[in-house]
């Protein structure tokens, strides 16, 4: 089955630090790589979606210069939490989708669990 | 209105016992559903696709209504490795990535 990877599985950080979160498809290329976020006893909410070479298209409400994705390769999307925040702790999910099935499917990540202090 | 939900329980059960979640939807352009099981500090992992014609795997049974839009997934015989969340997720269309989850409902099988 197709897996992906994220690091660090968990991280703590100051506030006003920025933290980097890599997301990895390790057996097939990922065209379209999706990044959630879950705040304890919620849903997983979609903060945005990015395909390769291009921009992430960002949810509602969601700060595109506060959560910067990159997509630059078909294996590779890293979200950078910038001047992180206490409420910006959360779980941060990613999924990775495409290969040759195309059957539309998500492949999750094993998730991020940020603190900030 | 929240476009997926679930009951948050928790539904506290004995082993052996059977458990039924319910899940309604709202966005009727909704096409595919399925159900996830996420245990605590983990990703979501699909548990099974759900149809309008119900499809079984072992002890958990799901089914779709689309006229009221309402999924259910029912287990049987309930492990103490079933405790775990469970999601109730919806997808678009056929050539879309895009789900939308639940909240979850929490499980614990006691023994």
């Amino acid at each position: 089955g197709a897996v992906v990877s994220q690091h660090p599985s968990r991280v703590i950080c100051k506030s006003g630090t920025s933290v980097k979160i890599e997301c990895r498809s390790l057996d097939f290329q990922a065209t379209t790589m999706f990044w959630y976020r879950q705040f304890p006893k919620q849903s997983l909410m979609l903060m945005a979606t990015s395909n390769e070479g291009s921009k992430a298209t960002y949810e509602q409400g969601v700060e595109k210069d506060k959560f910067l994705i990159n997509h630059a390769s078909l294996t590779l999307s890293t979200l950078t939490v910038t001047s992180a925040h206490p409420e910006d702790s959360s779980f941060y999910i990613c999924s990775a989708g495409g290969g040759e099935s195309a059957s539309y499917e998500q492949y999750f990540g094993p998730g991020t669990r940020l603190t900030v202090t | 209105r929240k476009e997926v939900e679930q009951d948050p329980g928790p539904f506290n059960v004995p082993e052996g016992a059977t458990v039924a979640f319910n899940c309604t939807y709202s966005n009727s352009a909704s096409q595919s559903f399925f159900w996830y099981r996420q245990d605590c500090r983990k990703e979501p992992k699909l548990l099974m696709s759900v149809y309008s014609s119900g499809n079984e795997d072992g002890r958990f049974t799901a089914q779709l209504n689309r006229a009221s839009q309402y999924i259910s997934l029912l287990i049987r015989d309930s492990k103490l490795s079933d405790s775990a969340t469970y999601l109730c997720v919806a997808k678009r269309g056929a050539g879309s990535y895009q789900l939308t989850f639940g909240k979850g409902t929490k499980l614990s099988v006691i023994p």
